[in-house]
């Protein structure tokens, strides 16, 4: 298995436009999650699906902030607007149970 | 809420033996897990230890649990310079069986 696969790698945008992070879990891991991490606030979970439906998005910092997963194999997390605050790096992280993430290699967003 | 806490910085001498440190305050924990991550990838599960257990060897860790001080230790035997990381120890919140909370990281230098 190719791991979890996130694209892009890198992000470097303006503030105000709209980004897409994207993430494709391990075959078969039912549980999939989003974590940001930056320097000031360490590893923060954003939003934790299982089965494809969100349980808990408490930790998704604002309504510029939205998660889907439209099926087993695909997820994305959209800013709209983004700013330059939002400027970290972004990990999604698969796992069959809920215990012993993998995580993929993340997408390092810039917002200048 | 959970916490979870390691000092941020340790430096060792190749072929010496490393701890990282760690403290959690929540006692219904039925993994607890060490992660690694190496400059710009994601975390990588080194191990993880079962609650009832006190330690776990897996070839040059030895991961040790005391439940009664809530305290978490990884040891690394022969260390080298690809140990060279940042280390997170990481807690299920409590009551969640999904939610991991991770520590602020500790980062190994390992010198020649």
């Amino acid at each position: 298995d190719a791991g979890v696969i996130q694209s892009p790698r890198h992000e470097v945008t303006e503030m105000g436009q709209e980004v897409t992070l994207r993430c494709k879990p391990i075959s078969g891991h039912n549980s999939l999650f989003w974590y940001r991490q930056t320097m000031m606030r360490g590893l923060e979970l954003l939003i934790y699906f299982n089965n494809n439906v969100p349980i808990d998005d408490s930790g998704m910092p604002e309504d510029r902030f939205s998660a889907k997963m439209p099926n087993a194999s695909f997820s994305t997390l959209k800013i709209q607007p983004s700013e330059p605050r939002d400027s970290a790096v972004y990990f999604c992280a698969s796992s069959p149970t809920g215990y012993g993430y993998t995580f993929g290699s993340g997408t390092r967003l810039t917002v200048v | 809420g959970e916490d979870v806490e390691q000092s941020l910085f340790l430096s060792v001498r190749e072929g010496d033996s490393s701890v990282i440190n760690c403290t959690y305050t929540d006692s219904s924990s039925t993994y607890l897990y060490w992660y690694k991550q190496e400059p710009g990838a994601g975390l990588q599960l080194l191990t993880y230890i079962f609650s009832n257990m006190d330690m776990k060897q897996d070839q040059r860790l030895t991961v040790l649990l005391n439940k009664k001080d809530k305290h978490l230790s990884l040891r690394i035997a022969d260390t080298q310079t690809g140990d060279s990381a940042i280390y997170f120890c990481a807690d299920h919140e409590m009551d969640s069986s999904y939610k991991l909370i991770f520590g602020s990281g500790t980062r190994l230098l390992v010198r020649p």
